[in-house]
């Protein structure tokens, strides 16, 4: 069974720029959670979509945006890159939404760099 | 709210040492609870996972208990590896909000040296 697949694995920008990222969560699975990870903060939950939806927003500014498509596939895009936005980003899929004993599973991530 | 500490890195340790990491949670309700780590240049990979109090996950050697009574989750094993080397979360369920589904502690980093 393939894993979650996120594409590309790195991104170079500048900032003022846009980007889009890729996700391709574990056949069956519905729910795509996108989180940021960087040294000082941690990983952080930008949010969810299940079912096509958004079901949970994390603290981001409106610059970070996401979609999810009908085959679970999911994308989220950055505006105007600043330098602050340089991270690894993560995508996780699971069965289901809403907590439970679900685990999540996660891709290896893509880097992006803002110069 | 809903939180999760772990006990600062990193660690380093010899080869067949023993390793505790340390994970105590603050939530409302009873949350599943999870380790997850991850190796240099990958994402997170689920290492095991508890449901209820009392239950215990283990994987590859690694160990950790579901403590209610002292809102714990420490990982155990009992010697370790080079190749364990790496990053360990902790991380607790919720239902969802703007932390998201899974709350996740800062980390701890683990070398294992030879």
């Amino acid at each position: 069974k393939a894993g979650v697949t996120q594409t590309p694995r790195y991104l170079i920008k500048t900032r003022g720029q846009q980007v889009t990222l890729s996700c391709s969560p574990i056949s069956g699975h519905r729910s795509v959670s996108w989180y940021q990870q960087t040294p000082g903060q941690g990983l952080q939950f930008l949010f969810e979509y299940f079912s096509e939806t958004q079901r949970n927003k994390g603290n981001f500014p409106g610059r970070f945006s996401g979609r999810q498509f009908s085959n679970s596939r999911s994308e989220m895009n950055v505006s105007t890159l600043e330098l602050g936005d340089s991270a690894l980003y993560l995508c996780a899929s699971s069965l289901t939404t809403g907590g439970s004993n679900q685990p999540q599973h996660f891709g290896d991530g893509t880097r992006l760099s803002i110069l | 709210g809903n939180s999760v500490t772990q006990m600062e890195g990193p660690v380093t340790l010899s080869e067949e040492a023993f390793l505790t990491i340390n994970c105590t949670y603050t939530a409302t309700g009873y949350p599943s609870l999870f380790w997850y780590v991850q190796y240099p240049g990958e994402g997170l990979q689920l290492l095991l996972k508890a449901t209820k109090a009392d239950d215990k996950g283990s994987n590859k050697g690694f160990e950790a208990t579901y403590r209610k009574e002292t809102t714990s989750f420490h990982l155990e094993k009992g010697s370790v590896q080079v190749s364990d080397s790496a990053v360990y979360f902790c991380a607790l369920s919720i239902v969802g909000g703007s932390q998201g589904n899974l709350i996740f502690g800062k980390g701890t980093k683990l070398s294992v040296k030879p």
